[in-house]
């Protein structure tokens, strides 16, 4: 597709469970973001990848937030042992360096 | 200080109306500067790019001042459906928001 694709669109998960988010950027382009978005709040940055970078990993909140990005490509953001405080929208953006980015329709997380 | 700032709103303001906000941000060395809007419990989307000489997408505008490190987006002849939170930009090795600007057209 030509847009940015984010799967699952909707999860449900038990406090506790580990949960893994796909992010598919937009093809060419060679920055990646997430963000999450709770409830009447802001975006909240989580991780950036450019490229072969290092990925800038300083808005993860826990040691219980990951993410890779593999071949520059496809990225898996994993939330382990997951709290109800993660529930959120996590949002996946990608663009090409400094130029716009455009953003997934996102997956809605909730923690029981 | 943040990285971009924003006038939080909200503005609430009737049909045909023009409503104009700022954005402000920290890094004078930005170059590249965005609006995006965000609908309730969607994703943002990009409304318009900022040039340095300013430009125009139909009803509206977007200006650039570099020596104050503001951007600034006026809407004219405001619609109902122009509803929704304006968010500034600023994309330099990566994109930091504003906190969104909230506009609520009546009819």
């Amino acid at each position: 597709g030509a847009g940015v694709s984010q799967s699952p669109s909707n999860k449900v998960t038990e406090k506790g469970k580990d949960v893994e988010l796909r992010c598919d950027p937009i093809s060419g382009h060679t920055a990646l973001y997430w963000y999450r978005q709770s409830l009447g709040q802001g975006l909240e940055f989580l991780i950036y990848f450019q490229g072969n970078s290092a990925p800038d990993k300083s808005g993860l909140p826990s040691d219980r937030f990951s993410a890779e990005r593999t071949g520059g490509s496809v990225s898996t953001l994993t939330i382990q042992r997951t709290q109800q405080e993660d529930s959120a929208v996590y949002l996946c953006a990608s663009s090409r360096y400094r130029e716009e980015a455009f953003f997934g329709q996102g997956t809605r997380l909730t923690v029981v | 200080r943040k990285e971009v700032e924003q006038d939080p709103g909200p503005f609430n303001v009737p049909e045909g109306a023009t409503v104009a906000f700022n954005c402000t941000y920290s890094n004078s060395a930005s170059q590249s500067f965005f609006w995006y809007r965000q609908d309730c419990r969607k994703e943002p989307k990009l409304l318009m790019s900022v040039y340095s000489s300013g430009n125009e997408d139909g009803r509206f505008t977007a200006q650039l001042n570099r020596a104050s490190q503001y951007i600034s987006l006026l809407i004219r002849d405001s619609k109902l459906s122009d509803s929704a939170t304006y968010l500034c930009v600023v994309n330099d090795y990566k994109l930091s928001f504003g906190a969104g600007t909230t506009v609520t057209v009546r009819a």
